[in-house]
Formats: C-alpha cells, sequence, structure tokens
C-alpha cells in the first residue's frame, strides 16, 4: 500500500532563512512524488515532483525537494523563505492507477 | 495550459436539497477526473474516479447513491450531492487527467455549507 507521512503539523520559520517541509513515504515499486501548495480556500497548486533522474528536483517559486531512496524521503526545501510562502503543503505519492495519496499537510508559517 | 475549473467556487444549501457542482477542463480534453473531499485542517480523500463514458468508481466508505458522478464529456464531470445533510459540509476538489496515468491537475475547490 501507498503512504506518505509528513511528521509536522506546522513549520514555523522567519523570513530570509531557509526552510524545509519533512515527507516521508511508502511504496511498492518505482515511487512518483509530488509537492503541492494550497492557500486558503483554494484548490492545490504544483510545485514539482520525481519521477526519475536527478535526486534534486527543482520546481516552482524557488522551492525543490530532494529523494532519497535509503530513508525514503522526500523533503521540500527552499533557500530562502519569504511571508508569502506561509500556506498548507502537501506531499503526495501517485501509484500505477494514477490514484494519488496525500500527507496530512504541513502548515508553513513565515514571519517578517 | 491545464487549467480546470470548477463552479460554483461556494454554496450554501438547505438540509435535504441537493447540489450539483461542475468541474471542467478548459484548455485540454480530460479522460479521468477524480473527486476528492478535504475536511477542515485534514488532507484531502480521494471520493471517486470518473472516466468519460462510463459509470465512476467509488472509494471505500463512498455512497454512489449520495455522491452522483456523472462524466458526459470530455471536458466536464459534475458532482451532485443528493439530499445533502449538514456533515456533507465540505470542500469539495476536482482534479482532471488526459489519460489514466499523466498528470493531474486540480481544480480551485468548491465550499459546501448545509444549513
Amino acid at each position: 500500500a501507498q503512504s506518505v507521512a509528513q511528521p509536522e503539523d506546522q513549520v514555523n520559520v522567519a523570513e530570509g532563512n531557509p526552510l524545509t517541509v519533512k515527507c516521508t513515504y511508502s511504496v511498492s515499486g518505482n515511487p512518483y512524488l509530488f509537492w503541492y501548495v494550497q492557500y486558503p480556500n483554494r484548490g492545490l497548486q504544483f510545485l514539482l515532483k520525481y519521477i526519475t533522474g536527478d535526486n534534486l528536483v527543482k520546481g516552482s517559486y524557488g522551492f525543490e525537494a530532494e529523494f532519497n531512496k535509503s530513508q525514503t524521503s522526500f523533503h521540500l526545501k527552499k533557500p530562502s523563505a519569504l511571508v508569502s510562502d506561509s500556506a498548507l503543503y502537501f506531499c503526495a505519492v501517485r501509484d500505477g492507477f494514477n490514484k494519488f495519496y496525500f500527507g496530512s499537510g504541513t502548515k508553513l508559517n513565515v514571519k517578517p | 495550459g491545464a487549467v480546470v475549473s470548477q463552479h460554483p467556487s461556494w454554496v450554501i444549501c438547505k438540509s435535504g436539497t441537493s447540489v450539483k457542482i461542475e468541474c471542467r477542463s478548459l484548455d485540454f480534453q480530460a479522460t479521468t477526473m477524480f473527486w476528492y473531499r478535504q475536511f477542515p485542517k485534514q488532507s484531502l480523500m480521494l471520493m471517486a474516479t470518473s472516466n468519460e463514458g462510463s459509470k465512476a468508481t467509488y472509494e471505500q466508505g463512498v455512497e454512489k447513491d449520495k455522491f452522483l458522478i456523472n462524466h458526459a464529456s470530455l471536458t466536464l464531470s459534475t458532482l451532485t450531492v443528493t439530499s445533502a445533510h449538514p456533515e456533507d459540509s465540505s470542500f469539495y476538489i476536482c482534479s482532471a487527467s488526459v489519460s489514466y496515468y499523466n498528470e493531474q491537475f486540480f481544480g480551485p475547490g468548491t465550499r459546501l455549507t448545509v444549513l
């Protein structure tokens, strides 16, 4: 069975500091991993995905994520956080039937 | 490209009435559409998968008679919440895919409040 865990309900970071939002996964077969961001009362916006290739994936708005097979992790990172990055972030894994399994979400608070 | 819209963006209805939510792929043909439900401060829960021209596949625990899904064309899927009750109040999000194995693009969501 596929599953995704986001161990932190909330992450607080000061503007300008680097941020990390953690995600670990459990899949059978090759993992297809995604990060999405959700602003209040809005749908999900795609940030980046890992299918194959380089372990470091670069995405939208300066975000990147590192795929680590040995640790089964796919942490989202950004070198310098912006207040406008404050939102809810979801990690997801897609199975072979194109079904998405979402993590519980991590609320990112970036303080000025 | 790859824009998905939902209508309405929010709706308030009385208990016992039915509500229809539309999901449209604006610039591509979506063979497959997915419907999710999101409770406050919780993750998305897949409700059903709909393929154009065929019956939807519902996830375990989702009442197919309660949540009617129709995918009549390659650009439109509808979710009808029948005889809505306050516990059906939620944020409903759809996604669309060119095919079963392609990228999913998400709609902006519909906030349903049942009084």
